[in-house]
């Protein structure tokens, strides 16, 4: 099994900072990354997809990077509505998730 | 616009079955693979199984294997999770989630409760 390992867990910062988070996979997954965003008790919603591909509708100052094993994704200036929490998915070998980074207000 | 609904979450006893559904309307549901995935606050998001469009392939994890069983009914639209032998560890939120190739779970529904516990 492929496993995701995200950092860091918590992550607190204020409106207009540039934010990042960091995924490793277990084992080379190529680009087959994809992350998400999950507010409370609402579904995950997709914003990124093969790394570094941004999904239809989501706001540019989201970006991903990154092959292999090491990925980032980027908020480039926070917003309000981007307090949540972020997962980032292996889809190479099945379906494997990260535990997640919840993003805070500092 | 495309939706996804699951129903038949509930408090189930140990040991006991519980099946969930998934209604899915504004997309041609036939032409997509499909998924249940759950998410409980101590091991978060874990996918559990897959079903290719006209459902001739299925995988699962090894943690519901041969105690879950996905299916779907394209003339209805309808996606369904088959759960026995329930433990403590499966109470979670169940969503179902659709599977576009390339880019993984794009649209998910809003989830179903399951609480295993006498």
């Amino acid at each position: 099994d492929i496993q995701m390992t995200q950092s860091p867990s918590t992550l607190s910062a204020s409106i207009g900072d540039r934010v990042t988070i960091t995924c490793r996979a277990s084992q080379s997954i190529s680009s087959w990354l994809a992350w998400y965003q999950q507010k409370p008790g609402k579904a995950p919603k997709l914003l990124i997809h093969k790394a570094s591909s941004l999904e239809s509708g989501v706001p540019s100052r989201f970006s991903g990077s990154g092959s292999g094993t090491e990925f980032t994704l980027t908020i480039s200036s926070l917003q309000p509505d981007d307090f949540a929490t972020y997962y980032c998915q292996q889809y190479s070998n099945f379906w494997t998730f990260g535990q997640g980074t919840k993003v805070e207000i500092k | 616009e495309v939706q996804l609904v699951e129903s038949g979450g509930a408090l189930v006893q140990p040991g006991g079955s519980l099946r969930l559904s998934c209604a899915a309307s504004g997309f041609t549901f036939g032409n997509y693979e499909m998924n249940w995935v759950r998410q409980t606050p101590r091991k978060g998001l874990e996918w559990i199984s897959y079903i290719s469009g006209g459902g001739e392939t299925i995988y699962s994890a090894d943690s519901v294997k041969g105690r879950f069983t996905i299916s779907r009914d394209n003339a209805r639209n309808s996606l369904s999770l088959e759960m026995n032998s329930l433990r403590a560890e499966d109470t979670a939120v169940y969503y179902c989630a659709r599977l576009q190739s390339g880019k993984s779970f794009t649209s998910w529904g809003q989830g179903t409760l399951v609480t295993v516990s006498s």
